[in-house]
């Protein structure tokens, strides 16, 4: 039972560069999320999915994009690195009914030169 | 978003009682949530509790909720060395967006 995975763990862009952030869970959860962590600020929400083929924008979407052709799947994609996106980015899923919360991947650490 | 705001350090000696506190500003919010933490890790689900309870007990952790106040406490009971981590309380307005605090760092000290 993987849960959520995240690769990958560790990413150094240079400004600029593109990247996909991947993230797969198999827990047939509906809901998926990426988070981004940055110190003293808790997590914030970049986007959001709650099924496949449905995608929208969190509270800091700029710079970012994502796609849900799959139950499974939740890539993010920098489109062109800042610095300003160095942080440690989580992907969560869940079932979506509150009482079991989100599931949270290990992360990955990006940062941007 | 800093809705929801948290002390940022708590230390406590190893075997006493934790409390860390949390408030909330969404009167609507559903389910409160509490996570750890720990270095180089992911959040980990430690409990929750559903907006119409006023407490919630799962073994070492008592969840107290005042809605009038807008208030959430996690105690933990006998607290040990691995519970040194950063613990997150967040609200959930929806079945899609939790929203965090910026988290408590708990040193455990002997």
């Amino acid at each position: 039972n993987a849960g959520v995975t995240q690769t990958p763990k560790f990413q150094v862009l240079k400004t600029g560069q593109s990247m996909t952030l991947q993230c797969a869970q198999d827990m047939n959860h509906e809901y998926m999320s990426w988070y981004r962590q940055d110190p003293g600020m808790g997590l914030r929400l970049i986007h959001y999915s709650v099924g496949a083929g449905i995608t929208d924008q969190g509270e800091v979407p700029n710079g970012y994009n994502v796609s849900r052709s799959t139950t499974e799947d939740f890539p993010l994609r920098l489109l062109s690195a800042a610095p300003s996106q160095t942080s440690v980015y989580f992907c969560a899923s869940s079932t979506g009914t509150g009482d079991h919360g989100y599931t949270f991947g290990s992360g990955t650490r990006l940062t941007v030169v | 978003g800093e809705d929801v705001e948290q002390s940022l350090f708590l230390s406590v000696r190893e075997g006493d009682s934790s409390v860390i506190n949390c408030t909330y500003t969404d009167s609507s919010s559903t389910y409160l949530y509490w996570y750890k933490q720990e270095p180089g890790a992911g959040l980990q689900l430690l409990t929750y509790i559903f907006s119409n309870m006023d407490m919630k007990q799962d073994q070492r952790l008592t969840v107290l909720l005042n809605k009038k106040d807008k208030h959430l406490s996690l105690r933990i009971a006998d607290t040990q060395t691995g519970d040194s981590a950063i613990y997150f309380c967040a609200e959930s307005m929806n079945d899609y967006k939790l929203s965090f605090g910026a988290g408590t760092t708990v040193t455990v000290r002997a």
